[in-house]
């Protein structure tokens, strides 16, 4: 299986901040990388597909970059609704793999 | 609206059995590649099997290959996670979620576009 290592596992930002979120897979997967948001209790949401492509719907603050084994979630701006967990998927392979996750809380 | 509604979860002894469901509506089910998800408590996102739009391609985590078996009904639209000698580790939320095949560059990749809202199993004596 590919593994997906997540960093931080936490992080505590202000509003206005810019936060980034970094993704690393076991092996290359090219562009095959989305992101996901997750609020309590709610079920995940897609931010960012194929690495860099915004999800319709989800506000132009958010960003996606990297291919290979490098990849990157970036907040421009942090907004108190932005207060969620943060996953990394890949899609390369058909069994799909997340990260563990990036808990975002507010300073 | 594309709706994705799990039932099923419930109390179950280690060992025992349980059969999820998922009813699809507000889109063509028979077209999508469909998957089970599972978060336990506090913890992260777990792939755990996927089926493909006809039926034909089926893949499993290895923490639940043999054990439980993925299956659909296309003209139920609905989505089945049969679940065979459960442990106390499958305790979690499972989510029912829509795969949409898009081609980047030249291959296809999968993205969860839609989940629904999930139904918890526990598994403890």
């Amino acid at each position: 299986d590919i593994q997906m290592t997540q960093s931080p596992s936490s992080l505590s930002a202000s509003v206005g901040d810019r936060v980034t979120i970094t993704c690393r897979a076991s092996q290359s997967i090219a562009s095959h990388l989305n992101w996901y948001q997750q609020k309590p209790g709610k079920a995940p949401r897609l931010l960012i597909y194929a690495a860099s492509n915004l999800q319709s719907g989800v506000p132009s603050r958010f960003s996606g970059r990297g291919s290979g084994t490098e990849f990157s979630l970036t907040i421009s701006s942090l907004q108190p609704e932005d207060v969620a967990s943060y996953y990394c998927h890949q899609s390369y392979n058909p069994r799909a793999t997340f990260g563990q996750g990036t808990k975002v809380e507010m300073k | 609206e594309v709706q994705l509604v799990e039932s099923g979860g419930g109390l179950v002894k280690p060992g025992g059995s349980l059969r999820l469901s998922c009813a699809a509506s507000g889109f063509t089910f028979s077209s999508f590649t469909m998957n089970w998800v599972r978060q336990a408590p506090g913890k992260g996102l777990e792939w755990v099997a996927s089926i493909s739009s006809g039926g034909s391609y089926i893949f499993y985590a290895e923490s639940v290959d043999g054990r439980f078996t993925i299956s659909r009904d296309n003209a139920k639209s609905s989505l089945y996670l049969q679940m065979n000698s459960l442990r106390v580790e499958d305790t979690a939320v499972y989510y029912c979620v829509r795969q949409e095949d898009l081609v980047v560059v030249v291959t296809a990749t999968g993205i969860f576009d839609y989940w629904g809202q999930g139904t918890l199993v526990t598994v403890s004596s």
